[in-house]
């Protein structure tokens, strides 16, 4: 399985962006780059998914590097609701499209 | 529009119990069924994932099944349960066999063996 490296925990202002980081140097030119987040005690949550452009949508954007080895995710205004885990994941043709969850960021918002 | 239920919510168990936690997904048609295992403060775990009725894959050996039984229904069974057995499932659905849908996901059975 292609494998994604994200930093373990960040933390952030309410009300300011937040640049989350994943770094996936071994995807293929067919992986998508898929974030999904996952509140305590719910089950995660879809965000954003893209593969070659940057994509933006209601919740967050999606920054991809020209050589896709790394990619961001960002939320222009965090706020308290955006604390939670956030999952960097590739799914990609080689394991069957599934979805195979790291250990993700946990973000954490302060008021 | 689609949506997935999941139920029950929350289940207590005694060790040596049999388990049958049920999944059904509306609004779609031939969805990829997944379930997976989250144990406390650990990460998700992928169980089972399902491309039609009666195609089950396993992803790690374990006291648990899946079954298939309509196109979108999706059963996480075990016949005795161990107390490594609890934790939180979840299920979840994606369209089609690619990487350019997403993933969405029940809210979970928090399941206690005891």
């Amino acid at each position: 399985d292609a494998k994604t490296t994200q930093p373990n925990s960040m933390e952030s202002n309410e009300e300011e962006p937040v640049h989350l980081p994943c770094n996936h140097s071994t995807i293929s030119g067919t992986d998508y780059i898929h974030w999904y987040r996952q509140l305590p005690s719910q089950g995660p949550e879809y965000v954003i998914h893209g593969l070659t452009s940057n994509v933006n949508n209601r919740m967050a954007s999606l920054a991809i590097a020209e050589d896709r080895k790394s990619s961001t995710l960002i939320l222009h205004r965090a706020t308290l609701r955006d604390a939670a885990v956030y999952y960097c994941i590739l799914r990609d043709e080689g394991s069957n499209y599934k979805l195979t969850f790291g250990k993700g960021t946990l973000l954490t918002v302060n008021p | 529009s689609q949506t997935i239920h999941q139920w029950p919510a929350t289940l207590v168990q005694p060790v040596g119990s049999p388990l049958s936690l049920e999944c059904t997904v509306e609004g779609t048609s031939n969805p990829n069924l997944y379930w997976y295992r989250q144990a406390a403060g650990r990460g998700l775990q992928l169980l089972f994932y399902s491309v039609g009725i009666g195609q089950i894959s396993s992803e790690v050996p374990q006291n648990l099944s899946a079954s298939r039984p309509q196109d979108r229904q999706f059963i996480l069974s075990s016949k005795k349960l161990l107390l490594s057995d609890s934790g939180f499932y979840l299920c979840a659905w994606s369209l089609v066999w690619t990487g350019n849908t997403e993933a969405f996901f029940g809210q979970g059975t928090r399941l206690t063996v005891v």
